[in-house]
């Protein structure tokens, strides 16, 4: 079983609509959670962090984590065509370094 | 001028042949990373380093080696060249004043064919 998993996808949603990105670890001892955008071709890009239960908003993005259930997801409002990437779930365990998911492939359909 | 820099960006190299890829930082962080990103797949940690003195094998760390030169170079070589090294490779960094979040920022990627 991988550390962090999250859906293979590729995932489609019509523009306008709500993308739900979702990512499940193993280590209880994760800290710290992570979503990374990531354009095809280019480098990873922060994009929320989340360290306590619940949810967390910046703009069109709510991270939300729930540590009982080693689940952490991401939701898109409003998605925009620009949208279309890969999202990279990451979780710390405090012991320095992240572990990474393979990433779920977003589009974003006009 | 962008904060984490690599270079070269493309290479393509023989096998066998020795390479070695360079990573620069100028946000003044301790951390340093290097991975590995092969087609539809995540980020595989090779190596890892916490300071100039502390370097880390990370999970796919055979065939190849690091050098933290100083705390805003870290180097990642390949001894001897083989086409299932071939991959977009990484170098990111993180600061430990902020030790649980390890929020990382990462240079714009090398990517390596090795024929």
């Amino acid at each position: 079983q991988k550390e962090v998993e999250q859906n293979s996808g590729p995932l489609s949603v019509p523009e306008g609509a709500i993308a739900s990105l979702n990512c499940t670890y193993s280590d209880r001892g994760s800290q710290s959670f992570f979503w990374y955008r990531q354009y095809s071709g280019k480098s990873p890009e922060l994009i929320m962090s989340i360290y306590s239960n619940g949810d967390k908003e910046d703009g069109r993005f709510t991270a939300q984590l729930n540590k009982a259930s080693q689940y952490v997801s991401l939701l898109i409002r409003d998605s925009q065509p620009s949208d279309s990437a890969t999202y990279l779930c990451a979780a710390n365990t405090n012991a320095g370094k992240s572990t990474f998911g393979d990433g779920t492939t977003l589009t974003v359909k006009p | 001028d962008a904060d984490v820099t690599q270079t070269p960006r493309n290479r393509i190299t023989k096998t066998g042949k020795r390479i070695m890829l360079e990573c620069s930082q100028t946000k003044g962080h301790d951390r340093m990373y290097w991975y590995r990103q092969d087609p539809g797949l995540g980020l595989r940690l090779i190596y890892y380093s916490f300071d100039v003195k502390d370097i880390n094998k990370g999970e796919i760390s055979d065939g190849y080696s690091v050098s933290r030169q100083a705390q805003a170079k870290f180097s990642l070589s390949l001894e001897s060249a083989i086409p299932n090294q071939t991959a977009l490779y990484f170098c990111a960094t993180s600061d430990s004043r902020d030790r649980v979040r390890d929020e990382q920022y990462f240079g714009p990627g090398t990517r390596l064919t090795v024929t």
